[in-house]
């Protein structure tokens, strides 16, 4: 079946810090995938989506880029702030929303 | 002017219980969702429901019935309530079926405690 598997936390970096999150899937066909944010006490927001191979999506200073060949997702981030503190969840869409168990992000001043 | 909203936010209760959580969304979605996220931060799909239409039902005991009067609610009863149905509940919204791929809308989520 469908399954997400991402990097785990907690990850804690310093201001300013080059973030890599990694995720990966295993699918059948060519599932959409999507980047989730949760900060402390709220919800999930959608942080960036991809529909095919190679899309990139970005937003907030986050990347990812859909790879068919190595079946990745992996988040980017140039430059952390302390704002970016939350949980990062990767997630693929195939008949259902199915999510990987969560990555914890802690950014120090 | 909240887009997906939940209440309670908070739910502490005994053992043995029956409650409710309610979910509206005003965003003219024709989707919405039922999620339970466990104690370690994992997320799992409960329930969906397309236009009214329960459309995805998971592996979740009995005791767990949603209800949707209108495409724009869609809420949780929950009886019986087991120690092990702690956790945090959210209740998300889309535009059609998650076949179409269209990102999901959560609301912040409803904290139970069992006691």
């Amino acid at each position: 079946g469908n399954s997400v598997t991402q990097m785990e936390g907690p990850v804690t970096l310093s201001e300013e810090a080059f973030l890599t999150i990694n995720c990966t899937y295993t699918a059948t066909g060519y599932p959409s995938l999507f980047w989730y944010v949760q900060y402390p006490g709220e919800g999930l927001q959608l942080l960036l989506k991809a529909t095919k191979a190679d899309d990139k999506g970005s937003n907030k200073g986050f990347e990812a880029t859909y790879r068919k060949e190595t079946t990745s997702f992996h988040l980017e981030k140039g430059s952390v702030q302390v704002s970016d503190s939350a949980v990062y969840f990767c997630a693929l869409m195939g008949g259902k929303l199915i999510f990987g168990q969560g990555t914890e992000l802690s950014v120090k001043p | 002017d909240t887009a997906v909203s939940q209440t309670p936010k908070y739910l502490v209760t005994q053992m043995g219980n029956d409650k409710s959580i309610k979910c509206e969304q005003n965003l003219g979605h024709d989707t919405m969702y039922w999620y339970k996220q466990d104690s370690k931060k994992f997320l799992k799909i409960m329930f969906s429901y397309n236009n009214k239409e329960l459309i995805i039902n998971e592996t979740v005991p009995n005791r767990f019935s949603p209800k949707s009067p209108d495409k724009a609610h869609l809420n949780l009863h929950i009886n019986s309530l087991e120690l092990g149905d702690s956790a945090v509940y959210f209740c998300a919204s889309s535009h059609s079926g998650p076949e179409r791929n269209q990102p999901q809308h959560f609301g912040d989520g409803t904290r139970l405690s069992i006691l």
